[in-house]
């Protein structure tokens, strides 16, 4: 089975500061890893994946991940937050390559302040 | 890039009555498309996969009878809540990813649907 645990419901940082949404994950087999956020009333827009390629993954927006096997981890960071930051965001995995069954975190809402 | 798309955005109706909500993969082909269910300030939950041509696949502790679900073709699935009731009220989203193609699984990635909330009065 896999399941993901994201630490911090809620993480508030100052616009310009760094950005660190924490995820733990799961699984019984090599996983596939996802982070995706979701504004407000919104579906999900994928901002990046992890596929057992390079364990630095860049996406969109200027967002990084690091799959770190001996953590069981995939932490979510961005060296300096925008305002447009401000969103829910969830960490995901997959045992089926991300295109089949995925398993969410329970999401963590982050608050950018001016 | 995939792009799909749901229908209607928003949605009110009355205790007991049907409601359908529309899953469409505009521009890819998708074989299996997932419906999630989303409370609140909740994480995603998966209800069902739907297959094309055959049978939904239900997550335990959803009830098939509730939530009639129908992908009678590549690029459309849909939801019907049956005999809705207060406690459906929910944001139902849905996903499909295109069938693989070169470069493995790892770069099919699921593409979701900007939700359909559904309130039930």
């Amino acid at each position: 089975a896999q399941s993901v645990t994201q630490l911090g419901s809620h993480v508030s940082v100052s616009e310009g500061a760094l950005v660190l949404l924490r995820c733990n994950y799961s699984s019984s087999v090599p996983p596939y890893l996802f982070w995706y956020v979701q504004y407000p009333n919104q579906g999900l827009q994928l901002l990046l994946k992890y596929t057992s390629a390079a364990t630095l993954v860049k996406g969109i927006n200027g967002f990084e991940a690091e799959f770190k096997k001996s953590e069981t981890s995939f932490h979510l960071t961005k060296p300096s937050a925008h305002m447009s930051d401000a969103a829910e965001y969830f960490c995901a995995v997959s045992e089926w390559g991300g295109y089949q069954k995925v398993t969410f975190g329970i999401g963590t809402k982050l608050q950018v302040i001016p | 890039g995939a792009v799909v798309s749901q229908h209607p955005s928003w949605v009110i109706c009355k205790s007991g009555t049907s409601v359908k909500i529309e899953c469409r993969s505009l521009d890819f082909q998708a074989t299996t498309m997932f419906w999630y269910r989303q409370f609140p300030k909740q994480s995603l939950m998966l209800m069902a996969t739907s297959n094309e041509g055959s049978k939904a696949t239900y997550e335990q502790g959803v009830e098939k009878d509730k939530f009639l679900i129908n992908h009678a073709s590549l690029t459309l699935s849909t939801l019907t809540v049956t005999s809705a009731h207060p406690e459906d009220s929910s944001f139902y989203i849905c996903s499909a990813s295109p069938s693989l193609r070169a470069g493995g699984a790892g770069a099919n990635v699921l593409t979701f649907g900007a939700g359909s909330r559904l309130t039930v009065l």
